[in-house]
Parts: structure tokens; sequence; C-alpha cells
């Protein structure tokens, strides 16, 4: 089993649509937990940042962390065309602060006009 | 947005050639990294460094080495390149000190296709 499992899609939404994405993880011992957004062709750009369980707001952008599951979620409120992109999530453990991110695989969202 | 370079962009090159892909950040990060990407795959770390003169593999292994002479530039060398490294290469750097916060900033990425 991988440590962080994450639907590659595609999926395919309309413009103004709820996106949810979402990660399961195995580690119990994760405690930051980012979401990526990566456009075809360029690296990917650091989106939402969560540090245990909760919410967190930004904009149309929501990320919501629940522990006890080991499952962590993207939502995108009215979705845009612009939002189309892989969205890869990642986490990490606390070790001392040298600790590195571990991946999901991405799911490619694709928000039609 | 992210201060954090790479060169070159895409690159095709020969078997056996010797290949330098070249990272560069102006934003006084002291942790570097070189992730593989493969379409539709996981980032793969291949290498880190936490400072200058520090470099460690990561979790995939790879024929590649890196050095850290600088705290700014950390190239990622391939001697001979075969078909096999094709892949995309994306750098990261971060800083660390803040409450371990783990936070990325990569660059753009380096396209390489070996024939």
């Amino acid at each position: 089993q991988k440590e962080v499992e994450q639907d590659p899609g595609p999926l395919s939404v309309p413009e103004g649509a709820i996106v949810s994405l979402n990660c399961t993880y195995s580690n119990s011992a994760f405690q930051y937990f980012m979401w990526y957004r990566q456009y075809s062709r360029k690296g990917p750009e650091l989106l939402m940042y969560t540090y245990s369980s909760g919410n967190k707001e930004d904009g149309r952008f929501t990320a919501q962390v629940d522990k006890s599951s080991k499952y962590i979620s993207l939502f995108i409120r009215d979705s845009q065309p612009s939002d189309s992109a892989t969205y890869l999530c990642a986490m990490s453990a606390t070790n001392s602060g040298y600790s590195t991110l571990t991946f999901g695989k991405g799911t490619m969202l694709l928000v039609s006009p | 947005e992210a201060d954090i370079y790479q060169t070159p962009r895409y690159l095709v090159i020969g078997t056996g050639k010797k290949i330098t892909l070249e990272c560069s950040q102006t934003m006084g990060h002291d942790k570097m990294y070189w992730y593989q990407q493969d379409p539709g795959m996981e980032l793969h770390l291949i290498h880190y460094s936490y400072g200058v003169n520090s470099t460690e593999k990561g979790d995939l292994s790879s024929e590649s080495t890196v050095s850290r002479i600088r705290t700014e530039h950390f190239p990622l060398t391939l001697e001979s390149a075969r078909p096999s490294h094709t892949s995309q290469y994306l750098c990261a750097s971060s800083e660390t000190g803040r409450s371990h916060r783990e936070t990325q900033y990569f660059g753009p990425g380096t396209r390489l296709l070996v024939l």
C-alpha cells in the first residue's frame, strides 16, 4: 500500500461547480498537509498549507484535514477554467525539522467553460 | 512567486553524454531538493541537501549525483545519459526553523529526453 493515495482522474466539471479533491494516507506520523497546483509543463506551486486537523480557507479554496480518518480534502468553489491543472497533495511528519515531503500522484482537474 | 530557476527547460541528448541540470534559488533557503516526475506518477525524491557540503540520496535510487558548494546552487549531473533517464526533473527549496514547517517551492522543471 502506498503511503499516500490520490485518484488520478481526470475530473471534469463545468465552470462554477464545487470541486472536491481528496487524498488518503497511511502514515499516522504525518502532521503537515499541503496542496500544490501544477499546470502543464510547469513546476508545482503551493496552494494551501494545513497543520494537523481542521479547516483552512483561502478565497475560493478550503483545505480540510481529518487525521482520525487519515483523509484530506481540497474544495474549490465557483471553479474556473483557469483552475484546470493537476492538484497534488503532499504531507510530512515532524522529525526534528528534517522531514521530507511525500506526494500523491495528483488529480487532473478539467473545468469546462 | 518563488525565485527558483532551472536550466535548461528542455534537453534532448544522445545516449552516453554527460549532462548537468542547473538549479538556483535566490531566497537564501538552506534546504534544496531534486525530484523526478514521470507522467501520471508521483514526484519521487532523488536527492536533497540541508546546506552547503551536505547531500543525501532520496527515496528513489538514481544514477545521478549532486553537489552543494554554494547555498543558492544545487546542480544535478548524469555522467552517462541513458534512455531510462528520460523524465522531468524538478528542483525545490525550503527553509528550516519555522516550527518544522516543510513548505517547498519548486522551479519550472527540466524535461530531459535521452535518445
